[in-house]
């Protein structure tokens, strides 16, 4: 079937403004991560969902950051207030939750703040 | 904080020749799994090797865990343009965490 899909591809957006990030998992898969690359880094988790159990969100780096999982499957990232330190790529990984395997990842949201 | 180092940052080789990325990280894992990316987007699983494997192969591919050392090494045999990406090694802890801890990866560069 279909892989993690992420809209939109690429957003820029002024400071301070809020954005929302989007994250469709595949099908049947009850865990949903959301990971931040900033500009030449490597992947720093923000927050994982598993089927109806409280998120972690122990990797989100401040409350301006939240993420909604509805339903289960589609998931949204809300960056409020943006700075210029929130520009990276967001990735978006999905597998059967209870997993410690393979995360399947979406080809991610390029952010940039101006 | 990313839990895994690797090295060399980058890496650039002659098509045809192998190569060698290593990684280490801090506290016992569950596993530990090898991403590749390209141009920056979407990470492609490439291979994982359990806490209580040493040695394991898919194709071209070869990952050996040392968790005396807490250490990974990724070989690529025979490489080829195609290759060039950046890799990553991620690990999971050995705790009730699922998520993947982050090397900060190593770019490597295959010339034609």
């Amino acid at each position: 079937g279909a892989g993690v899909s992420q809209s939109p591809s690429n957003k820029v957006t002024e400071k301070g403004k809020d954005v929302e990030l989007r994250c469709d998992p595949i099908s049947g898969h009850t865990a949903l991560y959301w990971y931040r690359q900033s500009l030449g880094q490597g992947l720093e988790f923000l927050i994982y969902f598993q089927g109806n159990s409280a998120p972690d969100k122990s990797g989100l780096p401040s409350d301006r950051f939240s993420a909604e999982r509805t339903g289960g499957s589609v998931s949204t990232l809300t960056i409020q207030r943006t700075q210029q330190e929130d520009s990276a790529v967001y990735l978006c990984a999905s597998n059967i939750a209870g997993s410690t395997d393979t995360q399947y990842f979406g080809p991610g949201t390029r952010l940039t703040v101006l | 904080s990313q839990q895994g180092e690797e090295d060399p940052q980058a890496l650039s080789i002659q098509e045809g020749e192998n190569a060698t990325m290593n990684c280490s990280y801090k506290t016992s894992i569950n596993n530990l799994q090898w991403y590749r990316q390209n141009s920056g987007r979407g990470l492609v699983h490439l291979i994982l090797i359990r806490s209580n494997e040493r040695e394991k192969h898919s194709g071209r591919l070869r990952v050996t865990l040392d968790t005396s050392k807490k250490s990974s090494s990724l070989l690529i045999t025979a490489s080829r343009a195609a290759d060039t990406a950046s890799y990553f090694c991620a690990t999971v802890k050995m705790d009730s965490s699922y998520k993947l801890i982050f090397g900060s990866g190593t770019r490597l560069l295959v010339r034609p």
